[in-house]
């Protein structure tokens, strides 16, 4: 298996634009979740997903971030309009479980950078 | 609340000698603890993981962790440190009380090694 493939692996944008995070989950894995990592507060859960069907989203930051899932091979962090203060690597993973995840298998990350 | 402290943001050891990462956990339970590594432009990787069945843990490449309930502790430790072992440790409990599926990072400790 491929494990997770997040895209792209660099993001570079001006403040203003949309920018659109991708990631395709291990196949058969259950459970999908959005990170994002940064110096000031480490790692930080945004959004996860059990059965493509989002569960909890109270790590999103504000309204201008939203996640889809559209099926269970494929999801979506979107943030419009991007901020520099929004710049961090965003971290998608995934975990054959629907219940409280021990293990979960991460993708590489996408770098994203407002400017 | 479930929390955990990594005490040292970077360590740095000499090929060939021991390792130690430091972890202290808060938790209104029996935790379910767990290390993560990031290599450099990778994702994180399960490390080891406690679940209260034994409280010397092994993990993978030579690590290992002891879960200490009198100290509240769950320290990494490797005898040999090896270069292949510079990355990023991330201390983790599960939040029983928040989120299902909530994962709390430590901020992470860098370890170097030199030859």
């Amino acid at each position: 298996d491929a494990g997770v493939i997040q895209s792209p692996r660099h993001e570079v944008t001006e403040m203003g634009q949309e920018v659109t995070l991708r990631c395709k989950p291990i196949s058969g894995h259950n459970s999908l979740f959005w990170y994002r990592q940064t110096m000031m507060r480490g790692l930080e859960l945004l959004i996860y997903f059990n059965n493509n069907v989002p569960i909890d989203d109270s790590g999103m930051p504000e309204d201008r971030f939203s996640a889809k899932m559209p099926n269970a091979s494929f999801s979506t962090l979107k943030i419009q309009p991007s901020e520099p203060r929004d710049s961090a690597v965003y971290f998608c993973a995934s975990s054959p479980w629907t219940g409280l995840s021990e293990k979960l298998f991460f993708g590489s990350g996408t770098q994203l950078s407002v400017l | 609340a479930q929390s955990v402290t990594q005490l040292d943001s970077h360590v740095s050891v000499s090929e060939g000698t021991p390792v130690l990462l430091r972890c202290n956990y808060s938790s209104s339970y029996s935790p379910s603890l767990f290390w993560y590594v990031q290599h450099p432009n990778k994702g994180l990787q399960l490390l080891l993981k406690y679940t209260s069945a034994a409280t010397l843990v092994k993990g993978i490449n030579g690590f290992e962790a002891e879960f200490k309930k009198s100290e509240t502790s769950f320290h990494l430790t490797k005898p040999s440190a090896h270069m292949s072992d510079a990355a990023e440790y991330f201390c983790v409990v599960i939040d029983y009380g928040g989120s299902q599926g909530n994962l709390i990072f430590g901020k992470g400790t860098k370890l170097s090694v030199k030859p």
